[in-house]
């Protein structure tokens, strides 16, 4: 699977917008971005996935560059339950494929009243 | 529905003894994954069980062990433990689709493992 680099910290106010970046500059035709969090002291949390469309659900926005090198994952309007480490993980999605995850540092980020 | 669930969820062992942690997945799910979390670092992918058969191993010694039962919950049996096998043990569990890929794990809150 591809390598991921996010930024080890970020700040944000609370209500504004989070913007988290994410360079997978070697990531491969078959293989989807995804993002999960982990609040402190919790197992890691499902965000959203995507391959190469822009993807929202309930939780957040992914947006994907064209080239596919990196990806940014939104969250409109930060809260303090928002704060906690965003992992941005590259792996293949094919039938059969395993679970294994490759989780890097991640990005902790900070919501601040 | 319950979510995926660990026990025990803190455990203090001594260099040389055995641990067994447990793990059960949400109904319906058919395949559970172990991750070991350092302090500090993000999660790392030890094992993963479908259908009772192993579908996959990481970088782990052979101390560390796993089975499937056929409920679907699993056990992650770790032998002459070491300092360094201090983590916060995750176990995860997924729903393979109609097309037969994984989109998603759900994780529960892990097992924090001591070795003193």
């Amino acid at each position: 699977d591809a390598k991921t680099t996010q930024p080890p910290s970020m700040d944000c106010a609370e209500g504004r917008a989070a913007n988290l970046p994410c360079n997978h500059s070697t990531i491969s035709g078959n293989e989807y971005v995804y993002w999960y969090r982990q609040i402190h002291s919790q197992g890691p949390q499902y965000i959203i996935h995507g391959l190469k469309n822009n993807e929202t659900n309930e939780m957040a926005s992914l947006i994907i560059t064209e080239d596919r090198k990196s990806s940014t994952l939104i969250l409109p309007h930060a809260t303090l339950r928002d704060t906690a480490v965003y992992y941005c993980i590259v792996r293949v999605a094919r039938r059969n494929a395993g679970n294994m995850l490759t989780f890097g540092g991640g990005t902790r980020l900070m919501v601040k009243p | 529905d319950a979510g995926v669930t660990q026990s025990p969820t803190h455990l203090i062992k001594t260099r040389g003894q055995h641990v067994t942690l447990r793990c059960s997945p949400i109904s319906g799910h058919k395949s559970v994954s172990w991750y070991q979390q350092v302090l500090g670092q993000g999660p790392q992918f030890i094992f993963q069980y479908y259908e009772k058969e192993e579908r996959g191993r990481g970088n782990f010694p052979d101390r560390f062990s796993a089975r499937q039962f056929p409920n679907y919950s699993s056990e992650l049996n770790v032998n002459a433990l070491l300092l360094g096998d201090s983590a916060l043990y995750l176990c995860a569990s997924s729903y393979r689709g109609q097309q037969g890929m994984t989109e998603k794990l759900f994780f529960g809150s892990g097992t924090q493992l001591s070795v003193l």
